[in-house]
């Protein structure tokens, strides 16, 4: 079964700090993996997109790696900023139709000062 | 215009009422989608528009549920008898490319309240 997880499901941390999300995937065949990030009342914003052979992509402050093999993807915020806080969504696109984007519930991150 | 629109933003109904959300697409986007976030939980499925081809409207809850997109461009999710249940944030979605490739854009989404 296509299946995201994201861990921590929530996570609060001092303006400044870095912080990492992680992401566990079981989607096949793998098309692509995404990283979004929702404000509150918003919509989802993509921050990266990456494919099997792209195992690391920075978008400013925000770096995300993917190992194919181990199907885990992390996203790294560095220096993180009040505006950070807010919910970041893994998405998994299996190589079918276009239907098959499988999103993970989402860590929600707050960053306090 | 410069991003995906959604309308209303926010909507109360009473229980038993239908209800019609729209999607204005990014123009020249030729895939569209549509999903509900209720509070707490990812984007669930729900349809998706590519093109002229036939519509995917494997995660359409129940028959209550229907959406249409004139012209190639703006969709219409349409909400019959609503339950409390359907309370949720629907969220639009475009992207130019099908298969699951492109980048999808969303909406500011259409925050829904069944009393």
């Amino acid at each position: 079964k296509n299946q995201v997880e994201q861990s921590p499901q929530s996570l609060i941390i001092l303006e400044g700090k870095n912080c990492t999300l992680q992401c566990n995937y079981t989607v096949s065949p793998f098309s692509n993996l995404r990283w979004y990030k929702q404000d509150t009342g918003r919509g989802p914003v993509s921050l990266t997109i990456m494919t099997f052979s792209e195992n690391t992509k920075s978008n400013g402050r925000y770096t995300a790696t993917l190992d194919a093999d181990t199907k885990q993807s992390s996203l790294h915020i560095t220096a993180s900023q009040l505006s950070d806080s807010a919910s970041y969504i893994c998405v998994v696109s299996a190589r079918q139709a276009g239907t098959a984007l499988i999103f993970g519930k989402g860590t929600t991150l707050s960053v306090s000062s | 215009g410069a991003g995906v629109s959604q309308s209303p933003s926010n909507k109360v109904t009473e229980k038993g009422k239908d209800v019609e959300l729209r999607c204005d697409p990014i123009s020249g986007h030729t895939a569209l989608y549509w999903y509900r976030q209720s509070l707490g939980q990812g984007l669930e499925f729900l349809i998706y528009f590519q093109g002229n081809s036939a519509p995917d409207k494997s995660g359409l809850p129940s028959d209550r549920f229907s959406a249409e997109r004139t012209g190639g461009s703006v969709s219409t999710l349409t909400i019959q008898r609503t339950q409390q249940e359907d309370s949720a944030v629907y969220l639009c979605a475009s992207t130019y490319l099908s298969g699951g490739s492109g980048e999808l854009f969303f909406g500011e989404g259409s925050r829904l309240t069944v009393l």
